[in-house]
């Protein structure tokens, strides 16, 4: 089974800040990989897929990038809403394993 | 508009059964892919099962394999998950997911945009 790894588990920052969070994987998945970030209480929402492509309606501040095994994701600049968790997930295989997630946090 | 509707959840006994379901609107329910996601208390996001459009294909993850069964009715446009032998660790809340694509279209069936709300499923006694 492939497995993902994210870091760090949480991440302080403080709004405006650059945030980069990094996952990866046990073997190349090359592209399958999406992103997701879920708030308490909440179901998670897609941000990206195909390890670039920005899902419709997510903001520009968010993208992807990387292929094989490793991975990130960056809020260009950190806005009040984007505090929550995010995961990683990938979808090479006829299953879809995600990461442990990191937790973003004010600062 | 998508939605799903996830129902069914509960408190049961170590050993128990308990069925949930999902129903779908807003989209060709029998064109993509569905599965099940879960989320035990605290903790991150498993994948569980998931079929395709048609329903003829399936999978699960080994941790529920021989204990859960899913299916779907596309004249009902609802999905389900029947679990038996329940133990305590399937405590979670389950996540109804629209696949991007159906498995016949390859791995886009398991890339996940739209989630219903979940239902909280207890496994204790």
């Amino acid at each position: 089974d492939i497995q993902m790894t994210q870091s760090p588990s949480t991440l302080s920052a403080s709004v405006g800040d650059r945030v980069t969070i990094t996952c990866r994987a046990s073997q190349s998945i090359s592209s399958w990989l999406a992103w997701y970030q879920q708030k308490p209480g909440k179901a998670p929402k897609l941000l990206i897929y195909k390890a670039s492509s920005l899902e419709s309606g997510v903001p520009s501040r968010f993208s992807g990038s990387g292929s094989g095994t490793e991975f990130t994701l960056t809020i260009s600049s950190l806005q009040p809403d984007d505090f929550a968790t995010y995961y990683c997930q990938q979808y090479n295989s006829y299953y879809g394993t995600f990461g442990q997630g990191t937790k973003v946090e004010i600062k | 508009e998508v939605q799903l509707l996830e129902s069914g959840g509960g408190l049961v006994q170590p050993g128990g059964s308990l069925r949930l379901s999902c129903a779908a609107s807003g989209f060709t329910f029998s064109s993509y892919a569905m599965s099940w996601v879960r989320q035990a208390p605290g903790k991150g996001l498993e994948w569980v099962s998931a079929i395709s459009g048609s329903g003829g294909s399936t999978y699960y993850a080994d941790s529920v394999k021989g204990r859960f069964t899913i299916s779907r009715d596309n004249s009902k446009n609802t999905l389900y998950l029947q679990m038996n032998s329940l133990r305590a660790e399937d405590t979670a809340v389950y996540y109804c997911a629209k696949g991007f694509a159906d498995i016949l279209t390859g791995y886009y069936a398991f890339l996940f945009d739209y989630w219903g709300q979940g239902t909280l499923v207890t496994v204790s006694s």
